[in-house]
């Protein structure tokens, strides 16, 4: 079956502007995770929905980086004004419920800030 | 901070041979998982372990979970040239909302034909 998909797979963009990254979870996943992943380092969590709602925004490092999800489906990543120390492989991943114990993950996006 | 650390950073070996990767963390677990990502490729959950057990297999992989310790380790049998990944650790707390991931910064398996 389909896994997580994610878009772009990579983006190029200049200090100051905006992007928005997407997430397409597994059907039927109600929970949703985005991840943050710099060159050579672990993953930092950034967010969780669970449905359409985000319970838990701790991980989120600025006021730029902003995330909705709609229709307990495909949620977006917002980040303002990049900053190249944005640059970093965003990962999002869904799992079945909050009970669940395996999150999958999709393939990242790649968003380098020049 | 992050609250797994593998060990080591990187590891270079042979076809054949066996893999040993550690990971230590901080706070008390609901459960442990490895995950392997491959270059350009998303992460793989390879295995989970829950804190009330001690061992668990998987093909050519065993996990250990020392609670006491708060380590585990991933033992990756009879190598093959496919395996070469980076290998996360990742921690499910118990004070955590929803179960997200705290992760370490991995090991780089390297495995030369």
């Amino acid at each position: 079956g389909a896994g997580v998909s994610q878009s772009p797979s990579n983006k190029v963009t200049e200090k100051g502007k905006d992007v928005e990254l997407r997430c397409d979870p597994i059907s039927g996943h109600t929970a949703l995770y985005w991840y943050r992943q710099r060159l050579g380092q672990g993953l930092e969590f950034l967010i969780y929905f669970q449905g359409n709602s985000a319970p838990d925004k701790s991980g989120l490092p600025s006021d730029r980086f902003s995330a909705e999800r709609t229709g307990e489906s495909v949620s977006t990543l917002t980040i303002q004004r990049t900053q190249q120390e944005d640059s970093a492989v965003y990962l999002c991943a869904s799992s079945r419920d909050r009970s669940t114990d395996t999150q999958y993950f999709g393939p990242g996006t790649r968003l380098t800030v020049l | 901070s992050q609250q797994g650390e593998e060990d080591p950073q990187a590891l270079s070996i042979q076809e054949g041979e066996n893999a040993t990767m550690n990971c230590s963390y901080k706070t008390s677990i609901n459960n442990l998982q490895w995950y392997r990502q491959n270059s350009g490729r998303g992460l793989v959950h390879l295995i989970l372990i829950r804190s009330n057990e001690r061992e668990k297999h998987s093909g050519r992989l065993r996990v250990t979970l020392d609670t006491s310790k708060k380590s585990s380790s991933l033992l990756i049998t009879a190598s093959r040239a496919a395996d070469t990944a980076s290998y996360f650790c990742a921690t499910e707390g118990l004070s955590n909302a929803g179960n997200m991931l705290t992760f370490g910064g991995g090991t780089r398996l390297m495995v030369k034909p």
